[in-house]
C-alpha cells in the first residue's frame, strides 16, 4: 500500500519563526511535490523535485525553500513565517520515467501562523 | 491566469441521481487529465484519469469525458451516493519535467440522502 506521510497534521507558529514541514514516501518515487490549498484557489504548486538534490520552482515559490537530501524525503521550509502563509500544505509523490501517472498525496499539514 | 477552471464551487444532488462535475482548460499542451476527490482533513485521492487520445474513460460508477475541441472535461457519477460528498478537483498535465499537475479550484459535491 502506497504511503506518503507528513510530519505534523496541525501546526501553530508565530510570525517570523522558521518552519520545517517534512514529507516522506515509501514508494521509491523519483518526483515529489509541495502544494498549498486555499479555499477557492485549489491546489497551487510551490516547489517540486525530480531527483535527489534537484528542485524546481512551482507557481508560488516566494517565501519558501525546499530540501531533498534523500530520495524518500522532501522538506518545505518557511524561512520567516508570515500570516499569509496560513494554509493547508500537501505533499505528493509520483514515479518518474512514465508518460502518464497520478500523484499520491499525504494527509496534509494545517499550518496557522499567528 | 487560471489554466484549469472549475466554474461551479458547489453542487447538490439527490442520492441515486447523476452528478456531473465540469472542468475547462486553456492550455492546449495538456495531454493528461485527472480527477481527485478530497475529504476534509485528508489529502486528495486519485479517482480517474484520461489521456488526450481518448474521449471517454469509465471505472465503475465514475466516467470521465473529454472534449478536446472545446477544451472541456466532465466527471459523471452514477448513481450518486452520500459517501461521494467531497470536494472534487480536476487536474491536468503536459509532457515535461516531473509532469507537474495544474489543479482547478474544486467543486464541493453534496449528495443528499
Amino acid at each position: 500500500d502506497v504511503k506518503v506521510t507528513q510530519s505534523s497534521r496541525y501546526l501553530v507558529k508565530r510570525t517570523g519563526e522558521k518552519v520545517f514541514l517534512e514529507c516522506v514516501q515509501d514508494m521509491d518515487h523519483e518526483n515529489m511535490f509541495w502544494y498549498r490549498q486555499d479555499p477557492g484557489l485549489g491546489l497551487r504548486l510551490i516547489y517540486f523535485s525530480y531527483d535527489v538534490k534537484m528542485k524546481e520552482k512551482g507557481d508560488i515559490p516566494e517565501g519558501y525553500s525546499v530540501s531533498r537530501e534523500k530520495k524518500e524525503r522532501f522538506s518545505l521550509i518557511l524561512e520567516s513565517a508570515s500570516t499569509n502563509q496560513t494554509s493547508m500544505y500537501l505533499c505528493a509523490s509520483t514515479t518518474g520515467g512514465r508518460i502518464y501517472n497520478e500523484q499520491f498525496f499525504g494527509p496534509g499539514t494545517r499550518l496557522t501562523v499567528l | 491566469d487560471q489554466q484549469v477552471k472549475q466554474n461551479s464551487p458547489s453542487l447538490s444532488v439527490q442520492e441515486g441521481r447523476i452528478s456531473i462535475l465540469n472542468c475547462d482548460y486553456t492550455n492546449s499542451m495538456f495531454d493528461y487529465f485527472l480527477w481527485y476527490k478530497k475529504y476534509p482533513a485528508e489529502g486528495p485521492t486519485f479517482l480517474i484519469s484520461i489521456s488526450s487520445i481518448k474521449d471517454k474513460n469509465e471505472d465503475g460508477r465514475f466516467t470521465v469525458f473529454l472534449n478536446k475541441s472545446a477544451k472541456h472535461l466532465s466527471l459523471h457519477i452514477v448513481p450518486s451516493q452520500p459517501g461521494d460528498s467531497a470536494v472534487y478537483f480536476c487536474a491536468a498535465s503536459a509532457a515535461g519535467s516531473a509532469r507537474q499537475l495544474t489543479f482547478g479550484s474544486g467543486t464541493q459535491l453534496t449528495v443528499l440522502p
